[in-house]
């Protein structure tokens, strides 16, 4: 069964920062690009960055740069999501996710569509 | 403010065939963009719903179906049944944001 977990989520006083780890099974990992999507609470889906399946090829939302790092470990099947200066509006449920299709490294872009999608980590930035 | 438009809400009775909009622009859902759908149950992740335009994965009933045109695009609902109460949310492609989703629309049955 293809499965994403998420962890990492916690309450955080802003300025803080928090590492989100996201553990796939049921798949080969390193043929798949992966992504981060947050949704802040009663809001919708909001795009945050996708990573390649190697990842030599980042894209972020321009409104996510600067702070948000993504990452990844293939030997490991984990993506990961590093936020720093963490604001009281990055309060959200982070979703780990993954792009439907197989594509090589040079290949890779970052229009993708995604399934499956793991249940998400809540981030509480609060002081 | 999302590049992509949805209704907030639409609402049907059990049954009949809604329609949810999602409108775009030429940079958003041009001739070469394709835009996917996703349903989100209460408490729920996202689910593929419609890939490509008007492509149902495996396991998805045929009473979904996606169509688009220009910068339109549309997810049908056809024999509605009441655990279709979702929000539904439409994504394409930005050249400046890369990915976009629309501000999602719930759906009341």
């Amino acid at each position: 069964e293809v499965q994403l977990v998420e962890s990492g989520g916690d309450l955080v006083e802003p300025g803080g920062s928090l590492k989100l780890s996201c553990e796939a099974s049921g798949f080969t990992f390193s043929r798949y690009g992966m992504a981060w999507v947050r949704q802040a609470p009663g809001k919708g889906l909001q795009w945050v960055a996708s990573i390649s399946s190697e990842g030599t090829y980042i894209y972020f939302s321009p409104s996510m740069e600067g702070r948000f790092i993504i990452s990844r470990d293939n030997s490991r099947n984990s993506v990961y999501l590093q936020i720093h200066s963490l604001r009281v509006d990055d309060t959200a449920m982070y979703f780990c996710t993954r792009d439907i299709l197989q594509t090589s490294e040079v290949d890779w872009s970052p229009y993708n569509w995604f399934e499956p999608w793991g249940l998400g980590t809540h981030v509480i930035v609060s002081s | 403010q999302s590049i992509l438009t949805q209704p907030p809400s639409v609402s049907g009775v059990p049954g009949q065939t809604v329609t949810i909009a999602c409108t775009g622009t030429s940079s958003t859902l041009g001739p070469h963009s394709d835009v996917h759908w996703y349903q989100q149950l209460p408490g729920a992740a996202p689910r593929l719903l419609i890939y490509a335009n008007r492509n149902r994965p495996s396991g998805v009933p045929n009473r979904f179906s996606g169509s688009k045109s220009g910068t339109s695009a549309s997810l049908v609902i056809s024999g509605l049944q009441a655990d279709d109460e979702a929000v539904y949310y439409c994504q394409s492609y930005d050249s400046r944001v890369f990915v976009v989703f629309g501000g999602g629309t719930k759906l009341t049955v």
